[in-house]
């Protein structure tokens, strides 16, 4: 009920190609649900987020698409470039909560 | 620069050894979290201070202690650590529920 179930495990894309990453939920009381993105040596940063009163929502290439009926998001990385390499972490909390409950996390790498 | 530094970044001590890791944050939040980051596993919420004061402590062996003297710093006490206990720990802060939350880069911790 409170897993965040993330995939792919690892994604190998080319320059300027499409990323995609999903995620799947259980807790129909999650409603807010961030994307992170962490380099190595780096803590995780926050990308982008989204709430379930919409199905999406895109900040440059980044782009959230979320279904509330099948409880599954997804991220897409349009125009992937070999700088987005990095290891990216969905995400989901509930309301009033601190508590955020992490993926696995999907380890992207862009080949030029 | 996060806003959120961590020290040490690096951290190798003994089984009966006792440390403490060190989390500052610049961005005038009032809540903190401690998380640990394993290989191929979820980041796990450890510990959650809100305006100093621990709301969450997420069934974490006692030889971990955290201690939060105000708003800005937070501390984790480790003493008689397992070598399961190595990992990297992870530092954030947020103004509170349902707002993002802004990493440090962790310490990288082994136990010998």
């Amino acid at each position: 009920q409170q897993q965040v179930k993330q995939s792919p495990q690892s994604l190998i894309v080319q320059k300027g190609g499409i990323s995609i990453i999903n995620c799947a939920y259980e807790n129909t009381a999650f409603d807010y649900f961030p994307w992170y993105q962490q380099f190595p040596g780096k803590g995780p940063a926050l990308l982008i987020a989204i709430r379930p009163d919409v199905s999406e929502k895109k900040e440059g290439r980044f782009t959230i698409s979320f279904n509330k009926s099948a409880k599954q998001f997804s991220l897409h990385i349009m125009d992937s470039q070999p700088g987005d390499s990095a290891t990216y972490f969905c995400a989901a909390s509930m309301k009033g909560t601190d508590k955020l409950i992490f993926g696995t996390g999907t380890r992207l790498q862009v080949f030029p | 620069e996060t806003g959120v530094t961590q020290t040490p970044r690096h951290l190798v001590m003994g089984m009966t050894n006792k440390k403490s890791l060190k989390c500052e944050q610049h961005l005038g939040h009032n809540a903190m979290y401690w998380y640990k980051q394993s290989a191929k596993k979820p980041l796990e919420l450890m510990f959650v201070y809100s305006l100093e004061e621990r709301v969450e402590n997420n069934s974490v062996p006692s030889r971990f202690s955290p201690e939060c003297p105000n708003s800005s710093h937070l501390f984790l006490h480790l003493h008689t650590l397992q070598p399961e206990d190595s990992a990297l720990y992870l530092c954030a802060s947020s103004q509170g529920h349902d707002q993002p939350q802004h990493f440090g880069d962790g310490t990288r911790l082994s136990i010998l």
